[in-house]
């Protein structure tokens, strides 16, 4: 079983929906739980942080975590074009971040 | 813009060749995180540097090496390179180390393009 799962796309959705990403995870020691945003040709830029299970709100996105479930999501609402880009989901505590392979979301306007 | 500057953008290089990836952290910021991105792989941990010293290594292959320098600046070295290592490497700062139960939030710089012909 790996570390991490997430699906990799890609996700086509018309701009204005409500986009759904998410990563499951196998380690119970992950207490950390982190969205990135990676635009094309760009480094990964930190959009969501939490370390506890519930949900956590911040402007048009919402990061949950289920710690029963091992699963993570990141919901984009009122989606647009501007959101098109990869999502990486990344987990810690540890030095290194332990990282899903990203879900690649196109939102067309 | 994260703080967090690498030099070069793109690099062109031959196998067997060595090259040199530059990264400045953000302000502030005595760790230094070396990632490496392929399409396969996805982002993996190589390296880490606290405040000059190794704190921490990764899936990093002895052909690579790095070092920071008293100015916190790290280079990363790859030398006898192969196709294989052609992909994206990402330099990631933060304030603390990492370590124990600590997270310390990583910040990334924009990569720098290795193509290895």
């Amino acid at each position: 079983q790996k570390e991490v799962e997430q699906d990799p796309g890609p996700l086509s959705v018309p701009e204005g929906a409500i986009v759904s990403l998410n990563c499951t995870y196998s380690n119970s020691a992950f207490q950390y739980f982190m969205w990135y945003r990676q635009y094309s040709r760009k480094g990964p830029e930190l959009l969501m942080y939490t370390y506890s299970s519930g949900n956590k709100e911040d402007g048009r996105f919402t990061a949950q975590v289920d710690k029963s479930s091992k699963y993570i999501s990141l919901f984009i609402r009122d989606s647009q074009p501007s959101d098109s880009a990869t999502y990486l989901c990344a987990f810690g505590p540890g030095t290194a971040l332990i990282f899903g392979k990203g879900t690649t979301l196109s939102v067309s306007s | 813009d994260s703080g967090v500057t690498q030099t070069p953008k793109h690099l062109i290089t031959a196998t067997g060749q060595r090259v040199t990836l530059r990264c400045s952290p953000r302000s502030g910021d005595l760790s230094v995180y070396w990632y490496q991105q392929s399409l396969d792989q996805g982002l993996q941990f190589l390296i880490q540097y606290y405040n000059g010293e190794e704190r921490a290594k990764g899936n990093i292959l002895e052909r690579f090496s790095a070092q920071q320098f008293p100015d916190l600046h790290s280079e990363l070295n790859l030398s006898s390179l192969e196709l294989g290592d052609s992909a994206l490497y990402f330099c990631a700062s933060s304030v603390g180390a990492s370590g124990g139960r600590l997270q310390e939030t990583q910040y990334f710089g924009p990569g720098t393009r290795l193509l290895v012909l």
